[in-house]
């Protein structure tokens, strides 16, 4: 199932809310997850069934959308936050899929 | 805590073989499935490959399928990729990660740090 993130790049001033979008190209339920990957890292596990955090992650983060349309919502951007965003289905497999990755960067 | 750790990679030429290892600590590592996913440089990430626990099963993406094989070995909580016939657009660095059944398929929550393999001629 492909897997679509928009927008590439998204800049955003820390302290504001930043919005990330994933489509997926049919029906994946809440099968999604969002990994966070910051520059020489492994990615980071973010939020899986499309809206539970992972343990640790902070409250900022937030999942929602079920179906083709899901989104990521960080609200007030700390530095930390400034990472490529992936999300990745796991509902029909072979093959599990990621999107192309969101870019957050600090405007 | 739980540990994944990556190792194996090289720069090897086009056609030549490499293995890769993913030693494990820290928790039960018989009871999770463990994945291949790699990143090109500069790309995004691609999933290779899965094992199921008991090592019975084996899932591959189609870039890899024939060339590529997973194994595991629970007595030394140890994941393995066997990597034939080498391409330059294998190169990419290589994580190991922890599968979490939802029930439908797996997230990942535990990544090791990747190794590096360069296919150069």
């Amino acid at each position: 199932i492909p897997m679509t993130q928009s927008p590439a790049t998204l800049s955003v001033s820390p302290g504001e809310r930043a919005t990330l979008s994933c489509r997926a190209s049919q029906s994946i339920s809440s099968d999604l997850a969002w990994y966070q990957q910051k520059p020489g890292q492994a990615p980071r596990l973010l939020i899986y069934g499309a809206y539970t955090r992972a343990a640790g992650v902070p409250g900022r983060f937030s999942g929602s959308g079920s179906g083709t349309e899901f989104t990521l919502t960080i609200s007030g951007l700390q530095s930390e936050d400034f990472a490529v965003y992936y999300c990745q289905q796991y509902n029909k497999w072979p093959p599990y899929t990621f999107g192309q990755g969101t870019k957050l960067e600090i405007k | 805590q739980v540990q994944l750790v990556e190792s194996g990679g090289d720069v090897v030429q086009p056609g030549r073989s490499l293995r890769l290892s993913c030693a494990a600590s820290g928790f039960s590592f018989s009871a999770y499935p463990i994945h291949w996913v790699r990143q090109a440089p500069g790309k995004g990430l691609e999933w290779l490959g899965v094992i199921s626990k008991d090592g019975g099963k084996t899932y591959y993406a189609d870039s890899v399928k024939g060339r590529f094989t997973i194994s595991r070995d629970n007595s030394k909580n140890t994941l393995f990729v066997q990597m034939n016939s080498l391409r330059a657009e294998d190169t990419a660095v290589y994580y190991c990660a922890r599968g979490i059944w939802s029930g439908t398929g797996d997230y990942f929550d535990y990544w090791g740090q990747g190794t590096l393999v360069t296919v150069f001629s």
